[in-house]
């Protein structure tokens, strides 16, 4: 089956921490990007990257970091400089130039929880 | 900038009652808008596109440019439409940011 794999779907960090959060997919789509959910704030944008080995801040990138090495895989890294990170975190995925006409494959996504 | 407001975070109608979703947009040009549905411990998925003119599970929506309005519309809503909507905005044709533009949602439920 094609789609996009999120893993863990629970993660539990301590304080200090860093935690990378997996995201695959097998559509062969160019770009991929990471949300974060969080209770009445909706999508935020993280990171997203339209090709390999290359990748552009969202709207809320401080405290996470990610990388591109394959077509494939973008997983993300939360940080301990990531000051709230516990939140509902989501990947999608899109085909770069028909995104207008078919938007985003979504994962079912993994909630971080700090303890 | 583009820009898409949903001004309704929660929304509660009757089972059987009309349920309308407001999305109203900012956006240079003639925008292909899309509506996506995230039901309770499912993932976001789309539910319709302006582009394709569809009917989803009864739901339609029409793009208003006069207004700039995308509304999601239903005449019977059922309690299995309790989810959490949002409303997406792609990028300006031509541009180099290729991410969608998200609303912050609305919850909508359902009541029996």
């Amino acid at each position: 089956d094609g789609g996009i794999t999120q893993s863990p779907k629970y993660l539990f960090r301590k304080e200090g921490q860093n935690v990378t959060l997996s995201c695959e997919q097998n559509l062969n789509h160019d770009a991929m990007y990471w949300y974060r959910q969080d209770p009445g704030q909706g999508l935020r944008l993280i990171y997203y990257s339209q090709i390999v080995n290359d990748f552009q801040k969202g709207d809320i990138a401080e405290g996470y970091s990610v990388s591109r090495e394959k077509k494939e895989s973008f997983p993300l890294t939360v940080t301990s400089a990531q000051k709230n990170p516990t939140a509902f975190y989501l990947c999608a995925s899109s085909i770069v130039p028909a995104l207008a006409s078919y938007g985003y494959t979504f994962g079912s996504g993994t909630r971080l929880t700090v303890v | 900038a583009q820009r898409v407001t949903q001004p309704e975070k929660l929304l509660s109608v009757f089972k059987g009652a009309p349920v309308e979703l407001k999305c109203n947009y900012s956006y240079s040009g003639s925008p292909e808008l899309f509506w996506y549905v995230q039901y309770s411990r499912q993932r976001l998925q789309l539910l319709l596109r302006h582009i394709s003119r569809e009917s989803i599970k009864g739901f339609t929506a029409d793009l208003n440019k006069g207004e700039t309005s995308f509304h999601l519309k239903k005449p019977f809503a059922q309690e299995e439409d309790s989810a959490m909507y949002y409303c997406a905005l792609p990028p300006i044709s031509g541009g180099s940011n290729y991410k969608l533009t998200f609303g912050k949602g609305t919850l909508l439920t359902v009541n029996p």
